[in-house]
């Protein structure tokens, strides 16, 4: 069984530029939820999706959009990036359970 | 509005001494509640769960967390810690709902003395 995978691990960007991380869910799992942990905080809940829908978002601005595919993969896009926007972003993955399994992250650094 | 709270940041104990990680939360029905650990740069790794039922639930690891609905608490034990505990622990809440999201606390960062 595959674990939640994502990607890339590392990126470095400037502010104002736009960036699209990926996170492949977890064998059968139909739920994706994404979580951004700032340096020395625990993981702030940004959004959720289920069989392709936007199930529920934390308050994160517009800029914050994701998307999930057929597949049940996901995508998270933000633009205009913020010096504030460096984090470790987390990937999550469900099915039918409260319990969500992450995976090892995508380190965000806004220049 | 839920909230978890881990009232101690940084944690040090000697290697085999006992350890009890400290979260309380704030929500207004029977909660989820789950126990992770993360190594530094990784991603979060469940140690345990409690739903329901009986109020002493055990993990991976060695783990073991009592769920205390009078003190509102759910605090992580291990009656022996090993050298390759030192991580950074987290407790959150599971919203019951539509959307099962997560309420993280701000973490408790464990060191383990030799």
């Amino acid at each position: 069984e595959t674990g939640v995978t994502q990607s890339p691990t590392h990126l470095i960007k400037t502010r104002g530029q736009q960036v699209t991380l990926r996170c492949s869910s977890q064998s059968g799992h139909n739920t994706v939820s994404w979580y951004q942990q700032a340096l020395g905080q625990g993981p702030q809940f940004i959004f959720q999706y289920y069989r392709e829908e936007e199930n529920g978002r934390g308050n994160f601005p517009p800029r914050f959009s994701g998307l999930q595919f057929p597949n049940y993969s996901s995508e998270l896009n933000v633009n205009a990036l913020e010096l504030d926007d460096s984090a470790l972003y987390l990937c999550a993955s469900s099915s039918g359970s409260p319990v969500q399994y992450f995976g090892p992250g995508t380190r965000l650094t806004v220049t | 509005a839920q909230s978890v709270t881990q009232p101690d940041i940084h944690i040090t104990v000697s290697e085999g001494a006992s350890l009890e990680l400290r979260c309380n939360y704030s929500y207004g029905a029977t909660p989820y509640l789950f126990w992770y650990v993360q190594s530094p740069g990784q991603g979060l790794q469940l140690l345990l769960k409690y739903f329901s039922g009986d109020t002493l639930v055990q993990g991976i690891k060695g783990f073991e967390a009592e769920f205390k609905r009078s003190q509102s608490s759910f605090n992580l034990r291990k009656p022996s810690v090993h050298w390759s505990d030192a991580a950074e622990y987290f407790c959150a809440v599971g919203e019951s709902g539509a959307t099962n999201k997560l309420i993280f606390g701000t973490g408790t960062l464990l060191a383990v003395q030799p």
